[in-house]
């Protein structure tokens, strides 16, 4: 089955700067890789998703980038927030599946 | 649009009581719904899935079960609570295009 790895687990960074959470998949035929953001005590919302025919997506502060030779995917949030501080998960998903596979999470804490 | 709704939204528990939560989808049919369990501080663990009526799969054996009444009703159930059963429970639908949201959680506290 897929394997998703996700790092870093904790990303600490100041107002203003960028962050990016990077996450690997196994299976070469997953094709769909959203992203999403909970905040402390919420649901997790799609913030962004990529699919395989496409090797970037951006939607203002925030990119997604996909690899799929490398099997890795990144999320890229530029001019960093205090309200960006949350917990980020990754996920692929095959086509023909209806069962993403999560990464572990990283939780990002912008210091004002 | 659609609209994905749990209940209850807090719910404390004795050991060995029963359980009962409920998910249901507004504005789709035929959805995709999941259960989910995350322990705090944790990441998302899948319990069931559905993709129709009467048709549940699990994920992780455990004292959990899950039903489909309906074609947008999602049902938790658990006979006797275990301590370990504690978190937040998350109901999730998706349709053919993959994406998958999720409402707004139950969280759970068996005591």
């Amino acid at each position: 089955g897929e394997n998703v790895e996700q790092h870093p687990s904790t990303l600490s960074v100041q107002e203003g700067d960028s962050a990016v959470i990077k996450c690997t998949y196994s299976d070469s035929a997953s094709n769909y890789f959203p992203w999403y953001k909970q905040e402390l005590g919420k649901r997790p919302q799609l913030i962004i998703d990529i699919r395989s025919n496409v090797g970037e997506k951006k939607d203002q502060r925030i990119a997604v980038t996909l690899n799929k030779t490398a099997k890795h995917f990144s999320l890229h949030i530029t001019e960093t927030q205090p309200e960006d501080s949350a917990v980020y998960f990754c996920a692929a998903l095959s086509g023909g599946s209806y069962i993403p596979t999560f990464g572990r999470g990283t939780s990002l804490i912008v210091h004002p | 649009s659609q609209t994905i709704h749990q209940w209850p939204a807090t719910l404390v528990q004795p050991v060995g009581s029963p359980l009962s939560l409920e998910c249901t989808v507004e504005g789709t049919s035929n959805p995709n719904l999941y259960w989910y369990r995350q322990a705090a501080g944790r990441g998302l663990q899948l319990l069931f899935y559905s993709v129709g009526i009467g048709q549940i799969s699990s994920e992780v054996p455990q004292n959990l079960s899950a039903s489909r009444p309906q074609d947008r009703q999602f049902i938790l159930s658990s006979k006797k609570l275990l301590l370990s059963d504690s978190g937040f429970y998350l109901c999730a639908w998706s349709a053919s295009s993959y994406e998958q949201y999720f409402g707004p959680g139950t969280r759970l506290t068996v005591t």
